[in-house]
C-alpha cells in the first residue's frame, strides 16, 4: 500500500534554531497537509497545500512556519527560531483530491526543542 | 464553533464488548465524519467515514451511527478485540474547506482480554 513518508523521525533541537522536516507525499496525490499533535492532545491543522500554494492555514501556523514543495515529490515544513512550545508530533499528510477523499497521514516526525 | 467534542476520553472494555465514543460538533457546515484509529508511535490512519446523508454505516465490526439534528454521531466497535486498544479520534470536515480535518480530543481504548 502507498504511504506518506516522513524523515527525521525524531530531532531533537535548540531553541532558536531552524527546523526543517520532510516529506514525501503518495504520489498521485495532489493535497498535502501539514498537522501537528503536542504530546497526549488532540490532532490539529496547521495547513494544507494545493497547486504550488497554501491553500488554507490555521492561528498556529504563524510567520515562524513555512512550507515548500521544492521538486515534484518532497513536501517540508520549515520552523523558524523554534520555542518550546513547538514540541510535537508533526505529521505529513496527503490526498489524490478534495472531499470525502481518504486523508492518509505519515507516520510523524517528533520535534523536541530544548 | 469548530470544535468536535468527543467522550470518553479513556474507555476500558472486555473482549468481546461494544466500544461506544461519542462527538458532537456545531458547525453546520461539516459534511464529511472521519474515524481515525492512531497506535502509538504511528500518524492517524482513516477507519470508516460517513456523510450526513445517512444515519449509519457499518464496516465490519464498525459502526458510525450519525445524528444530524442532534449533530451527533458514535462510533460502535462491536465484539472488541485486544487489538482494537488504540486511541481514536472523531473528525469532521466540510466540503469548501480543502479537507482540513477538525479532529475531537481521542479516546484511548483498552480492551482487556
Amino acid at each position: 500500500e502507498p504511504e506518506v513518508t516522513q524523515t527525521p523521525s525524531h530531532q531533537v533541537t535548540q531553541m532558536g534554531q531552524e527546523v526543517i522536516l520532510r516529506c514525501v507525499p503518495i504520489s498521485n496525490h495532489l493535497y498535502f497537509y501539514w498537522y501537528r499533535q503536542i504530546l497526549g492532545q488532540k490532532v490539529e491543522f496547521l495547513v494544507s497545500f494545493y497547486n504550488n500554494e497554501i491553500s488554507e492555514k490555521s492561528e498556529i501556523f504563524d510567520d515562524q512556519f513555512s512550507v515548500e514543495r521544492p521538486d515534484g515529490s518532497n513536501f517540508t515544513l520549515k520552523i523558524r527560531s523554534t520555542k518550546l512550545e513547538d514540541s510535537a508530533m508533526y505529521f505529513c499528510a496527503s490526498t489524490r483530491g478534495s472531499y470525502g477523499n481518504t486523508i492518509y497521514f505519515g507516520e510523524g516526525s517528533w520535534l523536541t526543542v530544548v | 464553533q469548530q470544535q468536535v467534542k468527543q467522550s470518553p476520553q479513556s474507555l476500558i472494555v472486555q473482549k468481546g464488548g461494544i466500544s461506544i465514543i461519542n462527538c458532537a460538533y456545531e458547525n453546520t457546515a461539516f459534511d464529511y465524519f472521519p474515524w481515525y484509529q492512531q497506535f502509538p508511535g504511528k500518524g492517524p490512519a482513516l477507519l470508516i467515514a460517513i456523510r450526513p446523508d445517512v444515519s449509519e454505516k457499518k464496516e465490519g465490526r464498525f459502526t458510525i451511527s450519525f445524528n444530524k439534528s442532534a449533530k451527533q454521531f458514535s462510533l460502535h466497535i462491536m465484539d472488541s478485540q485486544p487489538g482494537d486498544s488504540a486511541t481514536y479520534f472523531c473528525a469532521a470536515s466540510d466540503s469548501g474547506g480543502y479537507q482540513k480535518v477538525t479532529f475531537g480530543t481521542g479516546t484511548k481504548l483498552q480492551v482487556i482480554p
